[in-house]
């Protein structure tokens, strides 16, 4: 899972609460994404950023919240105005090479969430 | 958003045969990746083609592009129980990575 960690890896969440998912990594990479995962389905992504104090909404971004205050760091807030949380949430970073273009996206061990 | 699609959806084949998967995209590349997932881990990376190569080793993995098609195949050789697990192709979408749904593979014993 290199140089990706986070945490927890399982996480329950009573409705109405907001909970927070951490991602670290110390690739030195610029740019981070998050992803929701649900059974059997590919990934769908949710926020990412590509420098620190700045990041972007994905696909299905609605009931979700990202800070980027540090390059290593990109926590993600699921609130309670996500509808159906329940789901595996993985993160990742990756590189840009020197021409401006990106390599390979190294992804952390997930974590799975669910709403009790 | 564009995407890949893979085909087939599931595949069960006997240990030592060899695994094809095939992913279809829309739109024009740079590159195309591929990915592992193990049950409940993380996505880990196999191997990028980028949009002038035809085709890539890397041990027994081939991977093969046609970019005329949009389309690009994934083949495991002498397949191993290890090799069980869901594979994803994935394309660039400017500053972001779009994934499709993958292909589940069971390596029968």
């Amino acid at each position: 899972d290199g140089g990706i960690t986070q945490s927890p890896k399982y996480l329950f969440r009573k409705e109405g609460q907001n909970v927070t998912l951490s991602c670290e990594q110390n690739l030195n990479h610029d740019a981070m994404y998050w992803y929701r995962q649900d059974p059997g389905q590919g990934l769908r992504l949710i926020y990412y950023s590509q420098i620190v104090n700045d990041f972007q909404k994905g696909d299905i971004a609605e009931g979700y919240s990202v800070s980027r205050e540090k390059k290593e760091s990109f926590p993600l807030t699921v609130t309670s105005a996500q509808k159906n949380p329940t789901a595996f949430y993985l993160c990742a970073s990756r590189g840009q090479l020197a021409g401006g273009s990106y390599n390979e996206q190294f992804f952390g061990p997930g974590t799975r969430l669910t709403v009790l | 958003s564009q995407q890949g699609e893979e085909d087939p959806q599931a595949l069960s084949i006997q240990e030592g045969e060899n695994a094809t998967m095939n992913c279809s995209y829309k739109t024009s590349i740079n590159n195309l990746q591929w990915y592992r997932q193990n049950s409940g881990r993380g996505l880990v990376h196999l191997i990028l083609i980028r949009s002038n190569e035809r085709e890539k080793h890397s041990g027994r993995l081939r991977v093969t592009l046609d970019t005329s098609k949009k389309s690009s195949s994934l083949l495991i050789t002498a397949s191993r129980a290890a090799d069980t697990a869901s594979y994803f192709c994935a394309t660039d979408d400017r500053d972001k990575i779009i994934f499709g749904k993958g292909t589940r593979l069971h390596i029968l014993p």
